[in-house]
């Protein structure tokens, strides 16, 4: 079946302006997670969705940083007034349901990398 | 708090024994995981494991665990080229929602 996929692949800004960010994940996974990765690091959690709520979005930087999941499947992080150090790669995982474990797999998309001019 | 560490490089010979290792420094971790990243692709879950084992083997992959020094460590036998790529250890922690990965371990393998 289709894996977790992402929209833009890639995304170019300027330094001050909005943008969104999307996510897909796999039909049925209950839960979904924004992790951004910067260059030459591993990923960091930004935000953990149950359902259509935020369980966790202790991992988001500052208040400049959304996300929302309103019908419980597709998900955007919205980011405003963008800076320099936003450029990174952004990744979303799902998983079947709530609750990290060996057995409830965390499946990736390959990322939208936005780079901030 | 959580900080998990890789070195940065490894490079080895097709056809050899590859180990990486991870150090981490919570205790409370309950999961270890293996991904795989290559250039362009998602993160690929390699294999994990449960913290109350101390090895786990999947084909070529072994996975150590020595929960009192906190270091985990993926030996992959018989490395072929496809093999190249950045390996990244996670952790999660018990009821946790959410992976803390390590800086990631570059893997070139060389004919």
């Amino acid at each position: 079946g289709a894996g977790v996929s992402q929209t833009p692949s890639n995304k170019v800004t300027e330094k001050g302006k909005y943008v969104e960010l999307r996510c897909d994940p796999i039909s049925g996974h209950t839960a979904l997670y924004w992790y951004r990765q910067s260059l030459g690091q591993g990923p960091e959690f930004l935000i953990y969705f149950q359902g259509t709520g935020a369980a966790d979005d202790s991992g988001l930087p500052n208040d400049r940083f959304f996300a929302v999941r309103p019908e419980g499947s597709v998900s955007t992080l919205k980011i405003q007034r963008t800076e320099r150090g936003d450029s990174a790669v952004y990744l979303c995982a799902s998983s079947h349901r709530p609750g990290t474990s060996g057995d409830n797999e965390q499946f990736f998309g390959p990322g939208t990398r936005l780079t901030v001019l | 708090g959580e900080d998990v560490e890789q070195s940065l490089f490894l490079s080895v010979r097709e056809g050899d024994s590859s180990v990486i290792n991870c150090t981490y420094t919570d205790s409370s971790s309950t999961y270890l995981y293996w991904y795989k990243q290559e250039p362009g692709a998602g993160l690929q879950l390699l294999t994990y494991i449960f913290s109350n084992m101390d090895m786990k083997q999947d084909q070529r992959l072994t996975v150590l665990l020595n929960k009192k020094d906190k270091h985990l460590s993926l030996r992959i036998a018989d490395t072929q080229t496809g093999d190249s790529a950045i390996y990244f250890c996670a952790e999660t922690l018990e009821g946790g929602n959410k992976l803390t990965f390590g800086t990631g371990t570059q893997l070139k393998v060389e004919l």
